[in-house]
């Protein structure tokens, strides 16, 4: 079946501007994540969803990045006045669930953001 | 909380020779231990996964790895590297049952020919 989604593959924008990254998760998947990969801080949890519960945002660098997932499946991240430093690959993962054996995270192929 | 501490940022080896790519971990609880590999321009992908049953894991193509509590390692092996191992690994860590993944730095595998 298919994958994790997610576009664009590719955002380049200026400084100062908003963006918005989606994700598509597997589906059936309950449980989704988002990671930053980028080349000076690694690989990053930023906020995670589980079903109707409230989000775990403790990843979210700055109240500029936000999240949100509708109707338990695609997710938004949007980061408003996108500054230079929050160039990096932003990187979604589904899971079917999160406890025991099931929690397996399947990462999509990310979107590399650019910002100018 | 947990860490994790890939101790080579690059190992190179020769084709048909053994790869070690070693990780050390650090959890305040019980942990969940992975290697993820991220090819090129592709995303990442489960190599293998320690949870709470057999200290030796095997993976996909022939990666295994031993979960050494005493020593609190991690290390990822294969007998014999192929070319099409080239890539970045990630060694990562949770509390089991927990949600964000912790990861290492990665370690950049090359193959020589």
């Amino acid at each position: 079946g298919a994958g994790v989604s997610q576009s664009p593959s590719n955002k380049v924008t200026e400084k100062g501007k908003d963006v918005e990254l989606r994700c598509d998760p597997i589906s059936g998947h309950t449980a989704l994540y988002w990671y930053r990969q980028s080349l000076g801080q690694g690989l990053e949890f930023l906020i995670y969803f589980q079903g109707n519960s409230a989000p775990d945002k403790s990843g979210l660098p700055s109240d500029r990045f936000s999240a949100e997932r509708t109707g338990g499946s695609v997710s938004t991240l949007t980061i408003q006045r996108t500054q230079q430093e929050d160039s990096a690959v932003y990187l979604c993962a589904s899971s079917l669930d999160v406890a025991g054996a099931r929690n397996e995270q399947f990462f999509g192929p990310g979107t590399r953001l650019t910002v100018l | 909380a947990q860490s994790v501490t890939q101790l080579d940022s690059h190992v190179s080896v020769s084709e048909g020779t053994p790869v070690l790519l070693r990780c050390n971990y650090s959890s305040s609880y019980s942990p969940s231990l992975f290697w993820y590999v991220q090819h090129p321009n592709k995303g990442l992908q489960l190599l293998l996964k320690y949870t709470s049953a057999a200290t030796l894991v095997k993976g996909i193509n022939g990666f295994e790895a031993e979960f050494k509590k005493s020593e609190t390692s991690f290390h990822l092996t294969k007998p014999s590297a192929h070319m099409s191992d080239a890539a970045e690994y990630f060694c990562v860590v949770t509390r089991r049952g927990a949600q964000k993944l912790v990861f290492g730095q990665g370690t950049r595998l090359t193959i020589n020919p």
